[in-house]
C-alpha cells in the first residue's frame, strides 16, 4: 500500500494570491496525479507529474495556472496561481501501487476556498 | 471522446442488496475501478476489473462486460456506513490516467 501525506488540509485564500499544495508519499512512485473535485462532483484529472520531466496537463488545465514540481520519486507540489473564487475546490494527489491489483491511493485532499 | 455514466443518486434499506451500474465509452480499455468516498474524505479503493466476469470481495462484488462497456458494483447486506458516493473510473488504453464518472450517491436507510 501507500500512505500519502497532503498539506495543507484546508485553506481560505484571497483572490489573486497563490497556494502551493504538497504531497509526500511513503514509497517511491513513478507517477503522481493531481485531481480537482468541485463541490458535489467527481474527480477531474489536472495533470500527471513524472520525476525529472515536465508534467502532462489535461485539456482545460495549463502550466501557468497550475505549475507542478516533482523533484524526486516521493514528493510533488501543485500550485494554484492567481486564484479566483472559481478555483474553490478540493485538490487531491494520487499514486498507483501494485498490490495484486493496481490500486490508486489518494491523499486526504486540500479544501480550498477563495474569497 | 471519453464518457462514463452512473446514476446520480440511489437509496436502499439496511440489510438489502443494491447494484450500482456504470457504462463507459473510452478510447480503448485497460481496466475499470470502483472507489468509495465518504463525504469530506478521500476516495478509497474497492475493486479492479480488467477481464470479463465477477470479482467478489466480501460484501462487495464488481462485474465487468468489456463488449458491452458495462460494469456494476453490487453491495450486499447493506449497512448504514455504506452511505457514501461510489465512483466508477476507467483507464483508457496506453495511458496511466483514470477517467472518473460523476459518482453515485448512495443513501442507506434503517
Amino acid at each position: 500500500s501507500a500512505v500519502i501525506s497532503q498539506k495543507p488540509s484546508r485553506d481560505i485564500c484571497q483572490r489573486g494570491t497563490s497556494l502551493t499544495i504538497q504531497c509526500q508519499v511513503d514509497s517511491q512512485v513513478t507517477m503522481m496525479f493531481w485531481y480537482r473535485q468541485q463541490p458535489g462532483q467527481s474527480l477531474t484529472l489536472i495533470a500527471t507529474a513524472n520525476q525529472g520531466s515536465e508534467a502532462t496537463y489535461e485539456s482545460g488545465f495549463v502550466i501557468d495556472k497550475f505549475p507542478i514540481s516533482r523533484p524526486n520519486l516521493t514528493f510533488s507540489t501543485l500550485t494554484v496561481s492567481n486564484m479566483s473564487p472559481e478555483d474553490s475546490s478540493i485538490y487531491l494527489c494520487s499514486v498507483e501501487v501494485w498490490t495484486g491489483d493496481t490500486e490508486a491511493f489518494f491523499g486526504q485532499g486540500t479544501r480550498l476556498t477563495v474569497v | 471522446g471519453q464518457n462514463i455514466d452512473q446514476p446520480t443518486e440511489m437509496t436502499a434499506t439496511e440489510g438489502a442488496i443494491v447494484q450500482i451500474n456504470c457504462t463507459y465509452q473510452t478510447s480503448g480499455f485497460n481496466g475499470l475501478f470502483w472507489y468509495q468516498q465518504h463525504a469530506g474524505e478521500a476516495p478509497t479503493f474497492l475493486s479492479y476489473n480488467v477481464l470479463d466476469g465477477l470479482e467478489e470481495k466480501g460484501r462487495f462484488s464488481s462485474f465487468l462486460s468489456r463488449s458491452k462497456g458495462y460494469s456494476y458494483l453490487l453491495l450486499k447486506e447493506l449497512q448504514m456506513k455504506d452511505s457514501a458516493s461510489y465512483l466508477c473510473a476507467v483507464r483508457p488504453h496506453n495511458t496511466d490516467k483514470l477517467i472518473f464518472g460523476t459518482g453515485t450517491r448512495l443513501q442507506v436507510f434503517p
